[in-house]
């Protein structure tokens, strides 16, 4: 089973510009989460979608939005890119049974934005 | 609010050693899992362990064992008989109830095996 997939792999940007990140979770997945990684924050939650609505959010600024579509891929959407957006942003899926325990979120290679 | 604190930042083994990675949470829920994962340099999170609040029970797993102690809010790992491909940045992990998502982070240990 192919695990999950984000692209780009890598993106420049300059600061103002907007960026869209895509992430295709594994099979049968139908939640999807996003992490921003910095050097100085760590790993911070971002959103969390399910059944194309987001289900929880973290503390970031409006600049900051997502979308899931019917067969559960993801988009972020990062407008008016600042500086310190330059990060790792990972995506991870998980299995949603009813009833379910907690199942573990498996992450994407990333995406590695840099805000010039 | 929910917190997962690893107070250490880098830690450098010789080959074959064991070593422990430290992982304290704070969470005031009654119901929450705990994670550990692992960062290669490739930078994906590669899941290695859950646990949740109400199973205390202790796990080994090949070379991987961990310490689940409610009593003192930690959850410890430990690697035994080192290998250099462990070397990458650990991360334990908080999630509080089901059906929420979120991972509160640790800030990460960066574990070295030096050959």
């Amino acid at each position: 089973k192919a695990g999950v997939t984000q692209t780009p792999r890598y993106l420049i940007k300059t600061r103002g510009q907007q960026v869209t990140l895509s992430c295709s979770p594994i099979s049968g997945h139908r939640s999807v989460s996003w992490y921003q990684q910095t050097p100085g924050q760590g790993l911070q939650f971002l959103f969390e979608y399910f059944s194309e609505t987001q289900r929880n959010k973290g503390n970031f600024p409006g600049r900051f939005s997502g979308r899931q579509f019917s067969n559960s891929r993801s988009e972020m959407n990062v407008s008016t890119l600042e500086l310190g957006d330059s990060a790792l942003y990972l995506c991870a899926s998980s299995l949603i049974r009813r009833g379910r325990i907690y199942n573990e979120q498996f992450f994407g290679p990333g995406t590695r934005l840099t805000v010039l | 609010a929910q917190k997962v604190t690893q107070a250490q930042t880098e830690i450098s083994v010789v080959e074959k050693e064991d070593v422990t990675l430290d992982c304290v949470y704070e969470t005031r829920d009654t119901t929450y899992y705990l994670f550990w994962y692992k960062q290669p340099p490739s930078g994906e999170l590669v899941f290695l362990i859950r646990r949740n609040s109400f199973d205390e029970q202790n796990e080994i797993s090949g070379r991987y064992s961990w310490n689940f102690q409610k009593s003192t809010s930690s959850f410890n790992f430990t690697i035994t008989a080192s290998q250099v491909v462990d070397s990458a940045v650990y991360f334990c992990a908080l999630s509080e109830a089901e059906g929420n998502e979120k991972l509160t982070f640790g800030t990460g240990t960066r574990l070295t095996i030096i050959p």
